[in-house]
């Protein structure tokens, strides 16, 4: 079945390091991408996503791109601050009439000042 | 818009006991979602509504489990005689028709003795 694979955490910066947190992807047809997002104490926010092969999805400053021939979706940022700690989860849904999303274990990223 | 709320946020209980769970979405959300995370891990899909309907369980979501979703707006989530690998975060999330594009809430920590 489909799955996604993060690479472990914890991730450990310092500020203003450049952060790159690892995504591939398996599934049968041509899923669509996201990153989430969970704040200490909050619930799971859409960080960014991409729907298509080449798609960069960004936000807050973070970028992922759809890699079809190399089923990735790694996460990056040029520059983290201490706000950016949290738990990243990557995550897909398949097809254009899915509606499950199928998460990976989740990346602890820690900014230290 | 006062987001994915659930209730209550915590619940401990002892094993063999039954448990309810409530999550009220956005108001004018259509779908509905459940999902399971256990500690360390990315949430699991467990079961979906449109409107009232439940169009999905997932295996995970055993016969002690059942969720409802009357009138299409709050639903419920109960588990009958809990087990000690009952214990999660269970994850409310609702969303318009635009797939990946889920609001999750808060969660409910269920912890079994």
């Amino acid at each position: 079945g489909d799955s996604v694979t993060q690479m472990e955490g914890p991730v450990t910066l310092s500020e203003e390091a450049f952060l790159t947190i690892n995504c591939t992807y398996t599934a049968t047809g041509y899923p669509s991408l996201f990153w989430y997002v969970q704040y200490p104490g909050e619930g799971l926010q859409l960080l960014l996503k991409a729907t298509k092969a080449d798609d960069k999805g960004s936000n807050k400053g973070f970028e992922a791109t759809y890699r079809k021939e190399t089923t990735s979706f790694h996460l990056e940022k040029g520059s983290v601050q201490v706000s950016d700690s949290a738990v990243y989860f990557c995550a897909l849904i398949e097809g254009d009439s899915s509606y499950k999303l199928i998460f990976g274990s989740g990346t602890r990223l820690l900014v230290r000042p | 818009d006062t987001g994915v709320s659930q209730d209550p946020r915590h619940k401990i209980t002892k094993r063999g006991q039954n448990v309810t769970f409530r999550c009220d979405p956005i108001s004018e959300h259509n779908r509905l979602y459940w999902y399971r995370q256990t500690l360390g891990q990315g949430p699991e899909f467990l079961t979906y509504f449109q409107n009232e309907a439940q169009l999905e369980k997932s295996r995970l979501l055993s016969d002690r489990f059942s969720a409802e979703r009357p009138k299409g707006s709050f639903s419920t989530l109960e588990i009958q005689r809990t087990e000690q690998g009952d214990s999660a975060m269970y994850l409310c999330a609702s969303s318009l028709e635009e797939p990946g594009r889920e609001f999750f809430g808060p969660g409910t920590r269920l912890t079994v003795l």
